[in-house]
């Protein structure tokens, strides 16, 4: 059973560097094909998508928010990394975490997500 | 990149059928089926409920079914249920090689009247 939980602060501060954890179970990120998105959500509006690594350390993200995120993984904890640099007013939202299938019977496509953690950008 | 624009509501009765668009580009959803369809209801995450244009992961309600043409892509519900209210996202794959990347529509808040 795939499982996923994001973690994170529910506050940062202007101009800091907001981290959130996925923690995963259920799949490893050593699968060909595999992958952990990041996407996002403020309150009351769309999602957003942000940015997805590869069980091969490849990386795609948002191209409008690009120069700000950074993905990464860790293998030995089954986690994986967002990074938003610089952060404003408008990077309040809720992050989620969702599994990128390989193959099979969804696809690929993102279909295990997490709860989603709620960050507020706030002085 | 733009988001995918979708109409910001929809709505049927019970027992009604209702399509939602989904309108890229020749970039996004004119180039690829990696296209999906997610149901979101208050306060919860996004649940998968088409994938590559048209396939139902298991223990969706056939009710639910998406097809594509050109640079739209569309998902039907028949047969409108009052547990389908909710907000319906599309997403698309877009760009191409290192520069690949994903987008989502702008939503629409499905009402059953």
């Amino acid at each position: 059973q795939i499982t996923l939980k994001e973690s994170g602060p529910p506050v940062v501060k202007p101009t800091q560097t907001l981290t959130v954890t996925c923690s995963f179970s259920g799949f490893s990120l050593h699968t060909r094909g595999v992958g952990v998105g990041w996407i996002r959500q403020p309150p009351g509006k769309a999602l957003e998508w942000l940015a997805l690594i590869y069980w091969d350390d490849d990386s795609r993200y948002n191209p409008s928010l690009r120069n700000r995120l950074t993905v990464t993984k860790d293998m030995s904890r089954n986690q994986a990394v967002l990074t938003v640099a610089n952060v404003d007013p408008d990077d309040t939202a809720t992050y989620f975490c969702a599994h990128r299938n390989a193959e099979g019977n969804t696809g690929r496509s993102f279909d295990y997500w997490g709860p989603g953690t709620l960050v507020t950008v706030s002085s | 990149q733009s988001a995918l624009t979708q109409p910001p509501s929809a709505s049927g009765s019970p027992g009604q059928s209702i399509t939602i668009s989904c309108t890229g580009t020749s970039g996004d959803i004119g180039s690829y089926n990696l296209i999906s369809w997610y149901q979101q209801h208050p306060g919860k995450a996004p649940k998968l409920i088409i994938f590559e244009v048209s396939e139902r992961p298991s223990g969706v309600p056939g009710r639910f079914s998406g097809s594509k043409s050109g640079n739209t892509a569309s998902l039907t519900v028949s047969g409108l249920q009052p547990e389908d209210e909710a907000d319906y996202y599309c997403i698309s794959y877009a760009g191409s090689g290192s520069s690949s990347f994903y987008v989502f529509g702008t939503g629409t808040k499905v009402t059953v009247l």
